[in-house]
């Protein structure tokens, strides 16, 4: 068990341009979730799947993005378009079942 | 969804007994308290939860009053590094069946030596 693995750890990106974070949970988890958190909020909801089924998104996630998890194993999160409002920690968290998620360490981004 | 409210900040002085409190007053019968900690720049850890016992493991207890509208988060020794925000949340079940967590801005709990 290596836990909640996201890459990269930080990307710097210019505005207008295309982003893709990459979550892999905990090995059989069959729930994974994303979140985003700005500097001094908790996170914030953005989508959630079970094994390969989108079966939750947030207002949040507006058309600029799209998370995908093929096969119900890793999972990306793609921003196209990047604004500096999408400038944020991105969190990816797990579960086997529906409580005890675990977080991975997050994909920060920044958009200049 | 259920809303929960936490002091912005609190203090402990290292060794003593952390307590964090959390309002859940519009709380459903089947919904879960759950808590979690944030250390800077890691993502949430999960730290215990509960829907009416009183719950204990390695890390904490968990306090839930009789009426279930709130409930104390305890570090029973607290160290330097519990210092951390800390997450009182609701657990929402949405329309389509998925389980999502509604964090707030969460206690900023800060262990002095």
């Amino acid at each position: 068990d290596t836990g909640v693995s996201q890459n990269p750890r930080h990307k710097i990106t210019k505005r207008g341009q295309n982003v893709t974070f990459r979550c892999d949970p905990i090995s059989e988890h069959n729930r994974l979730y994303w979140y985003r958190q700005t500097l001094g909020q908790g996170p914030e909801f953005l989508t959630y799947f079970q094994n390969e089924a989108q079966l939750e998104k947030s207002r949040l996630l507006s058309d600029r993005f799209s998370a995908e998890r093929p096969k119900g194993s890793f999972s990306t999160l793609e921003i196209q378009r990047t604004e500096q409002g999408d400038s944020a920690m991105y969190l990816c968290a797990s579960s086997p079942l529906p409580r005890s998620y675990t977080f991975g360490s997050g994909t920060r981004l920044t958009v200049v | 969804d259920a809303k929960t409210t936490q002091p912005t900040s609190m203090d402990c002085a290292e060794g003593r007994a952390a307590n964090l409190p959390c309002n859940h007053s519009t709380i459903s019968g089947n919904e879960y308290v759950y808590w979690y900690r944030q250390i800077h720049s890691q993502g949430p850890q999960y730290i215990i939860h509960g829907l009416k016992n009183n719950e204990t493991n390695e890390m904490a207890s968990l306090i839930i009053t009789e009426d279930r509208k709130s409930s104390t988060l305890i570090l029973p020794h607290a160290t330097l590094r519990d210092t951390a925000v800390y997450y009182c949340i609701v657990r929402a079940t949405t329309r389509g069946g998925s389980e999502k967590l509604v964090f707030g801005k969460g206690t900023k709990l800060t262990v002095n030596p």
